[in-house]
């Protein structure tokens, strides 16, 4: 099945900092990858989608000046946490959109962000 | 937006029983349900989905049901393993797919030996 690689798998900083997350289909293209949260053992709720080459569009609540979205190649896509503060510690995990195969969705192994 | 329901929270099966996990969405303009299993401190990983031009759908253990009337599909896994053990999120989208997922609380899916 198709490869979603999704780095770091854990980071912890400090309030005030940012953090950049990555998020790579490794076989197969991808227009479109999502951007998901996941608090301790609840369900995933979608913060924005992520298109190659255009602005990521993002759910209701969810701060784009925030959770900056870059998808700047068919096979990358960055989520970069600005100004961390601890609420924003959660587990962050993407999905990328396999269009050639059903639109399938395949998630990557998530971030466990921490924020002291 | 859509809202998904999921229930149960919790279900504790005998290995070799079946497993039934029940979904309802909000939005009519849904027509792709997929279901995540997720183990512990793993990705979700597709195990089956359903579009809405289909009424059910089988693959070895699990099937998927879906009625687009009353706006439910459901999960059932048969002969149940150890292995089954895990987290199991059902999903709704809009656009065959291309649409973000909204997902159910999930099912924590317990097998007794």
């Amino acid at each position: 099945g198709a490869v979603v690689s999704q780095h770091p798998s854990w980071v912890i900083c400090k309030s005030g900092t940012s953090v950049k997350i990555e998020c790579r289909s490794l076989d197969f293209q991808a227009t479109t990858m999502f951007w998901y949260r996941q608090f301790p053992k609840q369900s995933l709720m979608l913060m924005a989608t992520s298109n190659e080459g255009s602005k990521a569009t993002y759910e209701q609540g969810v701060e784009k000046d925030k959770f900056l979205i870059n998808h700047a190649s068919l096979t990358l896509s960055t989520l970069t946490v600005t100004s961390a503060h601890p609420e924003d510690s959660s587990f962050y995990i993407c999905s990328a959109r396999d269009r050639a195969g059903g639109n399938i969705q395949y998630f990557g192994a998530g971030t466990r962000l921490s924020v002291l | 937006g859509e809202n998904v329901e999921q229930h149960p929270s919790t279900l504790s099966v005998q290995e070799g029983d079946s497993a039934v996990i029940k979904c309802t969405y909000s939005d009519s303009a849904s027509n792709y349900f997929p279901w995540y299993k997720q183990e512990l401190g793993k990705r979700p990983q597709l195990i089956i989905d359903i579009r809405s031009n289909v009424g059910e759908k089988k693959d070895q253990r699990i099937a998927v049901t879906l009625n687009k009337t009353a706006k439910h599909f459901s999960l059932h896994i048969t002969e149940t393993q150890p292995e089954d053990s895990a987290v199991y999120f059902c999903a709704a989208s809009m656009g065959g797919g291309a649409d973000g997922l909204t997902f159910g609380k999930g099912t924590h899916l317990i097998i007794q030996p």
